[in-house]
């Protein structure tokens, strides 16, 4: 299986900050890269996917880079809605496996 | 607009066999995988397997020998069946559309529909 690592696995930050979140694969995915986030008690909700591609009807504040097994999630500026946990996923093969996830609180 | 409604048993006795069922209303059925996630108390999330509306099947190989997933297409249903059940399957359950998006010659594969989760406990 591809083991997915993420970090910081905890990140507090002020509202308006700009915040980056690291995804790392244990082998080469190419741009088979996902990005989702979830709030306490829901479902998680798709944010980017193939590693830059923002999900339609998102606000433009979410950006994903990355390539090979190195990968970025950055929000630009936080909002209070933002604060919750971000998990990448990779859609390289199966299993599909994601990174253990990075939650993020207002300091 | 796609929905997913799930559901199924949520208190279970260890060696029980867990059964949920995930539908789909106001989107296609054929077009898509379709896929099973859990998440235990206060980690992270766990891919448990897909199927599309042909019955193609990809499971996870920590869960293979226990999980059976199949489709309904006369009701737009899948659903998913878990044996031999203990204290560690305890999770919330997600059903969730596996979309694809092609281009330069690849496709894309991602989640972009959940439903909103089962909470399933195993205790005796």
């Amino acid at each position: 299986d591809i083991q997915m690592t993420q970090s910081p696995s905890s990140l507090s930050a002020f509202v308006g900050d700009r915040v980056t979140i690291t995804c790392r694969a244990s082998q080469n995915i190419y741009n088979f890269l996902n990005w989702y986030q979830q709030e306490p008690g829901k479902a998680p909700k798709l944010l980017i996917y193939a590693a830059s591609t923002l999900q339609s009807g998102l606000p433009s504040g979410f950006s994903g880079s990355g390539s090979g097994t190195n990968f970025t999630l950055t929000i630009s500026r936080l909002r209070p809605e933002d604060f919750a946990t971000y998990y990448c996923q990779q859609s390289y093969g199966t299993p599909y496996t994601f990174g253990q996830g990075t939650k993020l609180d207002i300091k | 607009q796609v929905q997913l409604q799930q559901w199924g048993a949520g208190l279970l006795k260890p060696s029980e066999t867990l059964s949920l069922i995930c539908g789909v209303y106001g989107g296609s059925f054929s077009e898509y995988y379709w896929s099973w996630i859990r998440q235990p108390p206060g980690k992270g999330l766990e891919w448990i397997g897909e199927i599309n509306h042909r019955g193609n099947i990809n499971y996870s190989p920590s869960l293979k020998s226990r999980v059976t997933m199949s489709v309904d297409t006369s009701e737009n249903q899948f659903s998913l069946r878990l044996r031999s059940m203990t204290a560690a399957d305890t999770a919330v359950y997600y059903c969730a559309r596996v979309t694809s998006s092609s281009w330069s010659s690849e496709s894309f594969y991602y989640m972009d529909v959940w439903g909103k989760g089962t909470t399933v406990t195993v205790s005796s």
